[in-house]
Parts: structure tokens; sequence; C-alpha cells
């Protein structure tokens, strides 16, 4: 089956760096990923979707300028945290979908991101 | 790293009908998610039920929890067309990590 990485599973990093999480498609061209946080013992939340080669669709309540993402190829999306502070602290999940309209997606395993 | 499962795979049936669905799990778990998937969208979460949990309803839907047997189901009663989409359950074993089976279709037909 489809395969979805996230890269890294776990970083820590200093209030006010950034901090960029890779999300790629294994072994399919995905048209499509999805950029989910949870928050401890919460749901999953959309924070945004990304079209390979134009700009991410943010959902109400996300701030574009803090969380950048980038979809530059059909197997690869990046989703940078800028000037991270502590309650950006969470779990991020991306999905991704092979065909805009298909119901199928494909999970990364997650990355936790803990900002001190 | 998806370790729900979800029966059936696909799922018709006429408007009025209730539709339901099942998700079976590998490991202990925190609680298990549902979620749906309009056609091209993020998920939307739907309910959440815990590990001490047996059965919670949310409007239309009733989510009940074995885990003696590792499975969930989820009921919509009364379906409606708008009610077509994939469904998805997801499990948190602890340190928040979310498992996702590949779903379920679900058409509603007027």
């Amino acid at each position: 089956g489809a395969v979805v990485s996230q890269h890294p599973s776990r970083v820590i990093c200093k209030s006010g760096t950034s901090v960029k999480i890779e999300c790629r498609s294994l072994d399919f061209q995905a048209t499509t990923m999805f950029w989910y946080r949870q928050f401890p013992k919460q749901s999953l939340m959309l924070m945004a979707t990304s079209n390979e080669g134009s700009k991410a669709t943010y959902e109400q309540g996300v701030e574009k300028d803090k969380f950048l993402i980038n979809h530059a190829s059909l197997t690869l999306s990046t989703l940078t945290v800028t000037s991270a502070h502590p309650e950006d602290s969470s779990f991020y999940i991306c999905s991704a979908s092979e065909e805009w309209g298909t119901d199928t997606q494909y999970f990364g395993p997650g990355t936790r991101l803990t900002v001190l | 790293s998806q370790q729900g499962e979800e029966d059936p795979q696909a799922l018709s049936i006429q408007e009025g009908e209730n539709a339901t669905m099942n998700c079976s799990y590998k490991t202990s778990i925190n609680n298990l998610q549902w979620y749906r998937q309009n056609s091209g969208r993020g998920l939307v979460h739907l309910i959440l039920i815990r590990s001490n949990e047996r059965e919670k309803h949310s409007g239309r839907l009733r989510v009940t929890l074995d885990t003696s047997k590792k499975s969930s189901s989820l009921l919509i009663t009364a379906s409606r067309a708008a009610d077509t989409a994939s469904y998805f359950c997801a499990t948190d074993a602890g340190a928040n990590n979310l498992f996702f089976g590949t779903g379920t279709r679900l058409t509603v037909i007027p």
C-alpha cells in the first residue's frame, strides 16, 4: 500500500526558532496533502490543504504566516513553524491523496514538536 | 502506520436507512475517534470515545466501543444524501499518535 513518511518524527527546539517538518509520499504522487495538528487528548484538527504547485488553503483560525506550507513537488510538502512558541508544541500529522477529489488518504506517522 | 481497519470498505444505502460501519484495531488504546471526509476535503472530527466508555451519542451518530474485542462501530441513523462521505476511525494508543484506517466510503442514495 501507499506509504507516507514524515521527518523528523520528534523535534525539540527553543522558543523563537523555526522548525521545518517534511511530508513525503514514497511510492505515489500526491496531488493533495493535508496538514493536521493534535493537542494532547484531543482530536485531530485540520490546519491546511496543500495542492502541488499552488498556495495552501488554510482553515479558519490558522495563521498562514506562522505555519508556512510549501508543496513544491508531487512527493513532498513541508510545514514550517516560524518563530515557534511553547503553545505551538503539538503533534503534527500529514496525509496525502493521489488525486483531487478522491477520498483515500494515506497518513504519515506524525511529528511531535516540543518548544521549550 | 495505520492500524485501524474499517469494514465495509464501501456501503451504499437508501436515504432514511441506517448505516453501520465497523472498525477493528490491534493494540490497547486510550481513545478511538471517528472522522468524516467529504470528497477532496480534509478530515472533520465527529466523535471521540474513551477506552472506559462503551457507547456515545451525538445527534444521529451512535458510537460503540468494545475493548475486549478491540472493535468499534459507528451508526448513522436516518441517513441523508448529505451524509455521503468517507468515514475513518482513528485510534490513540498513547503518546497522542493517531493511527487511521483506510476508511469506509458511504453513499446515500436520495
